[in-house]
């Protein structure tokens, strides 16, 4: 089947410290991979996403790569802003509507 | 601004009693509309899926006649928890695909607030 399995947190680092949230994925076939975020009392929304191995996806100085041989899609940041405080959500869809999540990571920036 | 709105952001019921979540698209029809839940620690995972003037199709382990669906107009979906009791709780979230009816990589997909359910 489909899943998601997603670095547990919550995570608190410094502001300016980099950021590796590790996300790994089953699947059959060829699926999409996401990255969400949830800021607090707000909706999910899309940060980035991949639709083929090797992509890269990247927003606002995050990025994160497809990849297919260790199925995997890393979150990465060189330097966390405070206002990057928020829960991550890695996620994989097959057709676009339906999709997997991971359990969501905490991240806390302090000044 | 927000783009899919859920209602209410926070709710608490007494056990055995029923509650109503909404969920609208605020600019666009959405025919379809998907309802998660995540129990903590947990992943979201997906519940149902809202069609709008057909049945909600539930994911296996769903209790359809527990967790009503009720897509009654191309904006509005409705999730209606019967009877709830404490292990209700949880935090449920809808999405919309902007952009048509069906499982399309083009589709955009937004999500609403999210809603907490406690049952006590």
């Amino acid at each position: 089947g489909n899943s998601v399995t997603q670095m547990e947190g919550p995570v608190t680092l410094s502001e300016e410290a980099f950021l590796t949230i590790n996300c790994t994925y089953t699947a059959t076939g060829y699926p999409s991979l996401f990255w969400y975020v949830q800021y607090p009392g707000e909706g999910l929304q899309l940060l980035l996403k991949a639709t083929k191995a090797d992509d890269k996806g990247s927003n606002k100085g995050f990025e994160a790569t497809y990849r297919k041989e260790t199925t995997s899609f890393h979150l990465e940041k060189g330097s966390v802003q405070v206002s990057d405080s928020a829960v991550y959500f890695c996620a994989l869809s097959k057709f676009g509507n339906q999709f997997y999540f991971g359990t969501g990571t905490s991240l806390t920036v302090i000044p | 601004g927000a783009v899919v709105s859920q209602h209410p952001s926070r709710v608490i019921c007494k056990s055995g009693t029923s509650v109503k979540i909404e969920c609208r698209s605020l600019d666009f029809q959405a025919t379809t509309m998907f309802w998660y839940r995540q129990f903590p620690k947990q992943s979201l995972m997906l519940m149902a899926t809202s069609n709008e003037g057909s049945k909600a199709t539930y994911e296996q382990g769903v209790e359809k006649d527990k967790f009503l669906i009720n897509h009654a107009s191309l904006t509005l979906s409705t999730l209606t928890v019967t009877s709830a009791h404490p292990e209700d709780s949880s935090f449920y979230i809808c999405s919309a695909p902007k952009g048509g009816r069906g499982q399309t990589s083009g589709n955009t997909i937004y999500f609403g607030e999210g809603s907490w359910l406690t049952v006590v």
